[in-house]
């Protein structure tokens, strides 16, 4: 397996548009969460999927922000509209269960001018 | 207070020396986890453990629940160690993971 794999690794939009990230999870896991990463707040859960299912999404900081898993295969982070607060690393990563060893996608890199 | 306590926050070493990060939690855990960050890079997982060690090449994890204490080693250090190492706490049941705010760890030749 290749792991997990984020798209795109690098986006830099302006202030106001949507932007859309994207995870492909290993096959097999049933556990997806988003986090973001701010050198001031460090790593954050953003929201946990179980079995395609949003299980907790309270890190998720307010309405501009939501996230679909419509398939074991795939899920999505969409922010709109962007604002250049919004600018960090956010990371996708995958588990067998919550009690395993979590996978990390190399992260996409989100600046918003 | 952060729930997750590391130190050193810096640490810079010579290479072949032997490295000691150290993460502290205040709350009882089902499971910790440390986490390595290259530059710019993604984050690998180092190691899952709820008691005692595990070893994996030039890395050890110890952890003793009573104390509330892990410990992350390398020996040997190289200068490809350089990296930021997080250490990750399972909260009981929980599947929240709540990060320490990482060691930048700096291996020179």
């Amino acid at each position: 397996d290749a792991g997990v794999i984020q798209s795109p690794r690098h986006e830099v939009t302006e202030m106001g548009q949507e932007v859309t990230l994207r995870c492909k999870p290993i096959s097999g896991h049933n556990s997806l969460f988003w986090y973001r990463q701010t050198m001031m707040r460090g790593l954050e859960l953003l929201i946990y999927f179980n079995n395609n299912v949003p299980i907790d999404d309270s890190g998720m900081p307010e309405d501009r922000f939501s996230a679909k898993m419509p398939n074991a295969s795939f899920s999505t982070l969409k922010i709109q509209p962007s604002e250049p607060r919004d600018s960090a690393v956010y990371f996708c990563a995958s588990s067998a269960s919550v009690h395993t060893e979590a996978f990390f996608g190399q992260g996409t890199r989100l600046t918003v001018v | 207070k952060n729930e997750v306590e590391q130190s050193p926050q810096n640490l810079t070493a010579q290479e072949g020396e032997f490295i000691t990060i150290n993460c502290s939690y205040s709350v009882g855990i089902s499971a910790l986890h440390w986490l390595q960050q290259h530059p710019g890079g993604g984050i690998v997982s180092l190691f899952m453990l709820s008691s005692g060690k595990k070893k994996h090449g030039r890395l050890i994890a110890t952890i003793n629940i009573q104390e509330k204490h892990s410990s992350l080693h390398i020996t040997a250090s190289h200068p490809r160690d350089s990296a930021v190492y997080i250490c990750a706490v399972l909260l009981g049941s929980n599947y929240k993971l709540t990060f320490g705010k990482g060691t930048l760890l700096t291996v020179n030749p």
